[in-house]
């Protein structure tokens, strides 16, 4: 069981330009979650999805967009990258969300450079 | 606002015992994370506190004050692996997670 997998693991990508991490996970979670980690500061909630068909807007929507077509897939597109998106970006799981309390796992991570 | 805050850096020795300390304000509150993350890692799930009072899971406990808005993370008996960021995240009212920026622990021989 893979769990979670992320796809690239790292990317250098020039400013303007159109790119889309992968999410995919093999635990029939309900819930999943894109999150941005940046040096100093905590993890900062970018989207979220509660289920299949659902999604809602985190802390820091502004620039990325997602969709939840099926339960196992969750792919974050920027649609127009900016330097201030560089950053490592983690996709995480969980088994219920949507208001249930339940632990999250996490991926491996994309490490993105916008240049 | 909402806020999480633990040290930026601490520093053990090999074999002892450190506390790892987080403090939080937050809207509502519906339990406090523990992560451990290394270096070019995910974060891996250690512990979760609800109720007051300590909760011991191994070499790892983990301690929680609603009253205070405070929690430690206690490592016991510290080996070389041990050393990676530890992070405090709180799920809110609204059942997201805030995060704290972590704690890199370093752990010497």
């Amino acid at each position: 069981i893979a769990g979670i997998t992320q796809a690239p693991t790292s990317q250098i990508l020039a400013a303007g330009r159109r790119m889309t991490l992968r999410c995919t996970q093999d635990m029939r979670h309900n819930a999943m979650y894109w999150y941005r980690q940046d040096l100093g500061l905590g993890l900062r909630l970018i989207h979220y999805s509660n289920t299949a068909g659902t999604t809602g807007k985190g802390e820091v929507p502004d620039g990325y967009s997602v969709s939840r077509a099926n339960t196992d897939d969750f792919p974050l597109t920027l649609a127009s990258a900016v330097p201030s998106q560089t950053s490592v970006y983690f996709c995480a799981s969980s088994e219920q969300g949507g208001g249930n309390i339940d632990t999250q796992y996490f991926g491996p991570g994309t490490r993105l450079t916008v240049l | 606002g909402q806020n999480i805050d633990q040290p930026t850096e601490m520093t053990a020795t090999e074999g002892a015992i450190v506390q790892i300390n987080c403090t939080y304000q937050t809207s509502g509150f519906n339990g406090l994370f523990w992560y451990q993350q290394h270096a070019g890692e995910a974060p891996t799930f250690l512990s979760y506190n609800v109720l007051d009072g300590l909760e011991e899971k191994g070499r790892f406990s983990s301690f929680l004050s609603r009253s205070k808005g405070y929690s430690y993370l206690l490592l016991k008996e510290l080996q070389m692996k041990d050393s990676a960021s530890y992070l405090c995240a709180v799920m809110d009212s609204n059942y997201q997670l805030i995060w704290g920026a972590g704690t890199k622990l370093i752990i010497k021989p």
